[in-house]
């Protein structure tokens, strides 16, 4: 069975400050999909990036970081220099292999409520 | 960039009224999906559908029904609402692309039953 822990339910900083979501996830796949996702307070879910279980490369992408570390079934998240725009709620979801009944469907976590105060 | 509609944004409805919430896509997806979700809170999958004619339950049981009768419409309907009924709804679409599996959520209804 699939589960994602995001074991951080909020996490406060003052602007400019970094600040890293954490997420821990189980699967029996080998092949398996992990993404995050943020939710501002207006309420849709805006994705933000994908990784392949094969690919461990890690990604930066302006202020956005993830650092994927399949020996440690972690897939974390950093934000560099928050901005108050950064305020909301971050899932980290996984999605299993295409050649089960079930791929596509996505397993979140809880989530973690990001408050960045100026 | 995604294009997924839902409708209405927010609807405050009295209990034992029947709602239908609107979600359409224009991304050619195959796969759409219904999840519940209270404010900040986990998102529980309702339904999803793997193509036209095709729907299941998903990991939340719901009282609502949905139907997919067309590839870009995935509606969802409630007999007969009730305040257990008040929560959002999300709803996302998945398709092959780029070699990735994201579901790309529409904004949400927010429903309330009085």
């Amino acid at each position: 069975a699939q589960k994602v822990t995001q074991a951080q339910t909020e996490i406060s900083v003052v602007e400019k400050e970094d600040v890293t979501l954490d997420c821990v996830y189980e699967t029996r796949d080998t092949t398996y999909y992990l993404f995050w996702y943020k939710q501002p307070p207006s309420g849709e879910l805006v994705f933000l990036i994908r990784r392949n279980s094969f690919d461990e490369q890690n990604e930066i992408s302006g202020r956005y970081s993830w650092n994927f570390q399949k020996s440690t079934s972690s897939f974390n998240f950093t934000i560099t220099a928050s901005q108050v725009v950064d305020s909301a709620v971050y899932f980290c979801a996984l999605s299993e292999a295409p050649t089960t009944d079930s791929w596509g469907k996505l397993q979140f976590g809880a989530g973690t409520q990001v408050v960045v105060t100026p | 960039e995604a294009d997924i509609y839902q409708t209405p944004r927010y609807l405050v409805i009295g209990t034992g009224k029947k709602i239908t919430l609107e979600c359409s896509q224009t991304m050619g997806h195959d796969k759409m999906y219904w999840y519940q979700q209270d404010p900040g809170m986990e998102l529980h999958l309702i339904h999803y559908s793997y193509g036209v004619n095709s729907t299941e339950k998903g990991d939340l049981s719901s009282e609502s029904t949905v139907s997919r009768i067309r590839t870009e419409h995935f509606p969802l309907t409630l007999e007969s609402a009730r305040p257990s009924h008040t929560s959002q709804y999300l709803c996302a679409s998945s398709g092959f692309g780029s070699g990735g599996y994201e579901q790309y959520f529409g904004p949400g209804t927010r429903l309330t039953v009085t």
